[in-house]
């Protein structure tokens, strides 16, 4: 089993949509979680981290659950800037690891 | 921006060869973490550098290697070439390895 899996997409929605993705991890020591996107041929930029308490930053909702080892995403009202590939990362569970990337899903978000 | 700067943006080298990345890291940060990702996959991590040690390496052979200096930019060297060496290189720096900002990246060929 990969550490991290995603949604093996792609998703294809139209504008104004709601889009949920789901991600799951296997160390349970994990201690942080992130999610960021990437564009076509561009560096991963910070989405929003995600906290045990669920977060929200604009319309953007990042969900925990730490006993089923599950992060969500939910984009609400998609707009066509969204489309990129979203990539959920987990941090291990000891000061120092590594960030763990998923596979990353793509988005496509179409008038 | 995040402020992290990477060189050079492109490369092109054949089989054999050895290549040096470089990375400047944001102001503020001593953490560099690098990572390899290949077309159509989420980043794999390589290894990170803390305060100029190896803080952890990931499932890559020792032609991987790197060096972190006192300002906190960093190197990535990687001897003898392989086709399969051919992927964007990340850098991304963080404060005590925590949150991580990427670098715009290299892109390296290998003929």
């Amino acid at each position: 089993r990969k550490e991290v899996e995603q949604d093996p997409g792609p998703f294809n929605v139209p504008e104004g949509a709601t889009v949920a993705f789901n991600c799951t991890y296997s160390n349970s020591a994990s201690q942080s979680f992130f999610w960021y996107r990437q564009d076509c041929r561009k560096e991963p930029k910070l989405l929003m981290s995600v906290y045990s308490s669920g977060n929200e930053d604009g319309r953007f909702t990042a969900q925990l659950n730490r006993a089923s080892q599950y992060i969500s995403l939910l984009i609400r009202d998609s707009k066509l800037s969204d489309s990129a590939t979203y990539l959920c990362v987990v941090n291990g569970g000891n000061w120092g690891q590594n960030f763990v990337f998923g596979p990353g899903t793509r988005l496509s978000v179409l008038p | 921006e995040t402020g992290v700067t990477q060189s050079p943006t492109h490369l092109i080298k054949t089989r054999g060869q050895q290549v040096t990345l470089r990375c400047s890291s944001q102001s503020g940060h001593n953490t560099v973490s690098w990572y390899q990702q290949a077309l159509g996959q989420g980043p794999q991590f390589i290894f990170q550098y803390y305060r100029e040690e190896e803080n952890g390496r990931g499932n890559f052979p020792p032609r991987f290697s790197g060096l972190q200096f006192p300002n906190y930019s960093s190197e990535l060297n990687v001897n003898a070439l392989e086709l399969d060496d051919s992927a964007l290189y990340l850098c991304a720096s963080s404060f005590d390895a925590d949150t991580q900002y990427f670098g715009p990246g290299t892109r390296l060929t290998v003929l």
